[in-house]
Parts: C-alpha cells; sequence; structure tokens
C-alpha cells in the first residue's frame, strides 16, 4: 500500500461544480507535490509545497487552487474546469526540500463532464 | 529538443529475458537520476534512485548513469509478467524541487 493516501479515487463533475481533492501523509516528508498526468504522458508537475508554504506554482489556470493546512495534508480546490482537465491528479511528497525519491499516491482519476 | 528523451516502445519481450530500458538528457546540471513503475490507472512507484554517475543494484534490477554520455539505463533481469508495465526515468538538478520526466516506456513481459 502506497504510503501518500488521496481520495477520492474517482471524481466526475460538472463545468460548474466546485470540489477538492485531497491528499495525506504521515512519513514526516516536508515537501508535497501536486501533478497531473493525462493518458500516455509522463507526470506535469502543477504546485511544490515546502514547508507548508507553497514553492511552485507552474503557472497553472487559477480554476486550480492548492491549500495545504497543515504538514501531512495538501489539497486542490477544483473550480469552473473545463473538459480537457480531465486526468488523473497525483499526489506525492519527498524529504526535505530535494526533489529525490519522491513517494506517489495511487492518484484521483478525475472526469469534467 | 526535450529535456529527457524516451522511447516510448511499446517494447514486449518473453519472460525471462533481460529487458533494457534507456534515456537521454540534455541538462548536464541534472545530478539525480530516477526510474519508476507504473502500473495502469496507479500513481508511479520509485524503482531505484541514483545519485552521479555509477551502477546501483537492486534484486533484479540495475540501474546505470553515465554523466559524460548524459545516458541513464534500468536493465531488468528475469523478467516476469509482473513486471509488465510503463517505466518513466526521471531526474531533477541538486537542490532541485522539480522532476523531469521522460516520456516512459510501455513495457511488456509474455508468458
Amino acid at each position: 500500500d502506497t504510503e501518500v493516501t488521496q481520495t477520492p479515487k474517482h471524481l466526475v463533475m460538472g463545468m460548474t461544480n466546485k470540489k477538492s481533492l485531497k491528499c495525506e501523509q504521515h512519513m514526516g516528508h516536508r515537501a508535497m507535490y501536486w501533478y497531473k498526468q493525462k493518458a500516455k504522458k509522463p507526470p506535469e508537475l502543477m504546485f511544490v509545497y515546502s514547508y507548508e508554504k507553497l514553492s511552485i506554482n507552474e503557472s497553472v489556470p487559477s480554476r486550480f487552487s492548492p491549500e495545504c493546512p497543515n504538514s501531512s495534508l495538501l489539497n486542490l480546490h477544483l473550480h469552473a474546469l473545463q473538459p480537457e482537465d480531465s486526468a488523473l491528479y497525483l499526489c506525492a511528497s519527498s524529504q526535505g526540500k530535494r526533489a529525490s525519491g519522491y513517494t506517489f499516491g495511487s492518484g484521483t482519476r478525475l472526469t469534467v463532464v | 529538443q526535450k529535456e529527457v528523451e524516451q522511447d516510448p516502445g511499446p517494447l514486449s519481450v518473453p519472460e525471462g529475458a533481460i529487458v533494457s530500458l534507456n534515456c537521454t538528457y540534455s541538462n548536464s546540471a541534472f545530478q539525480y537520476f530516477m526510474w519508476y513503475r507504473q502500473y495502469s490507472r496507479k500513481g508511479p512507484e520509485l524503482l531505484m534512485y541514483t545519485y552521479s554517475s555509477g551502477n546501483k543494484e537492486d534484486g533484479r534490477f540495475t540501474a546505470q548513469v553515465d554523466k559524460s554520455s548524459k545516458y541513464i539505463s534500468l536493465f531488468i533481469r528475469d523478467s516476469q509478467p509482473s513486471d509488465s508495465a510503463t517505466y518513466l526515468c526521471a531526474m531533477s538538478e541538486k537542490g532541485a524541487q522539480k522532476l523531469v520526466f521522460g516520456q516512459g516506456t510501455r513495457l511488456t513481459i509474455n508468458p
């Protein structure tokens, strides 16, 4: 079992809905990440939180809003998404600031209708 | 030119074969090199992690890094059907928080 837990595993939402993706880790990692992965493509970085502060935003549209309530939790708030935002959303964590040896969650498969 | 190039395959080999997966890269600042395995509809799982050049072995898996050639490899010995997955190489600069991934190679091991 992965040590990074993501909920829900699947989500279908309309373009006017507001939903949130959740991620939790209890490994004491201080960096947490959101990635987006389209079918047959590698993961693409969206956001990085380091010591609970947003350190990287890869020019992600404002309809995606990250939040890090504490060192173990990471949320991704979704609003007014487009069908092209349908993808696998992956959360990951790593020890310290160095991007070595990420641990990924199993992901949330999001479908926007 | 992409920073990291990886042949997407698909690659199909018989059970028991030795599999060789490769990536090339252009950024000489990359210091950390990783291989991830991703099963269908799952998140990537870290298989091997190497710092700078050299070899690392873990069971049936061997990772090699040749920084002079900007080339990394993953060898799988005695391949099993359970090794069928997409294999992603990834690398990062020292102190960086961002991983740069290859396209991933789809591997099928036939019984």
